[in-house]
């Protein structure tokens, strides 16, 4: 199985920061990667699908980045809405593991 | 309108057995492949086990694999998650979530879940 290490797992920031957040894979997975965002209690929702391609809807501050084994996603002016935890999930291969989270705080 | 609707969790004794199902519509569930992800009580999200838009083609994480039985009805747009010798380890809530698009497997559409209890 292909294992997915995201860092870091908890991201303290400002309003208007911009944050980054990484995700490896432990092997080569081209652009099939996807980032998601979870709000507590709420199921999650699709960021980026193709390492880069911003999903309908999602606010254009969000984007991603990267190819092959190392994969990043920012948020060019963090906003008290994306108060939330993000994942990343490969589906270059079954089983389509995701990354423990990183939990985004906001100072 | 796009909705996808969990159902049947509760509470069962490890070694027990349940079934879950997904009720879908808004979309042709026919053509998409579906997947089953949970979440163990404030833990992250871990895929669970997938199933091709005719049925024919299933998939699952090791940690399930040979107890879970991943189903699907086209009749009544249903997925379905049999699980059998239940361990305290398969606690969660699940989540079932829509294929966005047939060369792209990420899920674009989620339930709200349904929670699974196992304990004596």
């Amino acid at each position: 199985d292909i294992q997915m290490t995201q860092s870091p797992s908890t991201l303290s920031a400002s309003v208007r920061d911009r944050v980054t957040i990484t995700c490896r894979a432990s092997q080569s997975i081209s652009s099939w990667l996807a980032w998601y965002q979870q709000k507590p209690g709420k199921a999650p929702n699709l960021l980026i699908y193709e390492a880069s391609r911003l999903e309908s809807g999602v606010p254009s501050r969000f984007s991603g980045s990267g190819s092959g084994t190392e994969f990043t996603l920012t948020i060019s002016s963090l906003q008290p809405d994306d108060l939330a935890t993000y994942y990343c999930q490969q589906y270059n291969n079954y089983p389509h593991t995701f990354g423990q989270g990183t939990k985004l705080e906001i100072k | 309108e796009v909705q996808l609707l969990e159902s049947g969790g509760g509470l069962v004794q490890p070694g027990g057995s349940l079934t879950l199902s997904c009720a879908t519509s808004g979309f042709t569930f026919s053509t998409y492949t579906m997947a089953w992800v949970r979440q163990a009580p404030g833990k992250g999200l871990e895929w669970v086990s997938g199933i091709s838009a005719s049925g024919s083609n299933t998939y699952y994480a090791d940690s399930v694999k040979g107890r879970f039985t991943v189903s699907r009805d086209s009749s009544n747009k249903r997925l379905y998650l049999q699980m059998n010798s239940l361990r305290a380890e398969d606690t969660a809530l699940y989540f079932c979530a829509k294929r966005k698009s047939l060369s792209i497997a990420a899920s674009d559409y989620w339930g709200q879940g349904t929670l699974v209890t196992v304990s004596s």
